[in-house]
């Protein structure tokens, strides 16, 4: 089977660094995802690694290191908006194509 | 360029009765992904179509099940409906089985009463 760990929830402070932490098992990996949901919106893709390293877009960065089965996204320099929660997703390959989807954590911003 | 549309937004339906939900990807994409999100909790794999075909299913019944029609588009049948079908279930489409980005549409939030 597949299972996908994250932290439920994480709070943190305008301006702050925060690293969300996604550890995985499954078969037949081919990457690792990060989606961002907004109460009751539509998840929204944020990042992608197929390969080991840090991936940077902005003020999101995802990182993955595949022999140890873990990935993070890092966001830096926090605002309000950023409030939601985030969810990594591993992308399974050839027959057993689907995008399986973490418990998702709960991003808290303060003021 | 239109994105995910899935209709209707909300459905109120009473326990035994069927349930059809729709999606329309983003033109050009053959996949579509169907996923199920209870209140507070992540997104349950549903279903995977590509081309026409279903190819992969997640842990549910069988009456859950769906189909994709020659334009891309899907549907999405729950029969039987239990309460605890209540969920916003969302729709997904890619570009193809390798492409690693999938687009939502908002979802059919379905009350089960």
């Amino acid at each position: 089977g597949q299972s996908l760990e994250q932290p439920s929830e994480v709070t943190a402070v305008e301006g702050a660094i925060v690293q969300i932490n996604c550890t995985y098992q499954t078969s037949g990996f081919y990457g690792l995802s990060w989606y961002q949901q907004h109460d009751g919106g539509a998840p929204t893709f944020l990042s992608y690694n197929a390969l080991d390293g840090l991936e940077e877009t902005g003020r999101f960065s995802s990182f993955l290191s595949r022999s140890d089965s873990y990935g993070y996204l890092l966001l830096q320099e926090l605002q309000m908006k950023d409030s939601a929660s985030y969810f990594c997703a591993v992308k399974r390959g050839g027959a057993t194509n689907k995008l399986i989807f973490g418990t998702g954590t709960l991003l808290a911003v303060q003021p | 360029e239109a994105g995910v549309t899935q209709s209707p937004t909300h459905l109120i339906k009473t326990r035994g009765q069927q349930a059809t939900l729709r999606c329309s990807p983003i033109s050009g994409h053959t996949s579509v992904y169907w996923y199920q999100q209870a209140l507070g909790l992540g997104l349950q794999f549903l279903l995977w179509y590509d081309e026409g075909e279903e190819r992969n299913r997640g842990n549910f019944p069988p009456r859950f099940s769906g189909r994709q029609f020659p334009n891309y588009s899907s549907e999405l049948n729950v029969n039987a409906l239990e309460l605890e079908d209540s969920a916003l279930y969302l729709c997904a489409s890619s570009e193809g089985q390798t492409n690693t980005e999938a687009f939502f549409g908002q979802g059919t939030r379905l009350t089960v009463v």
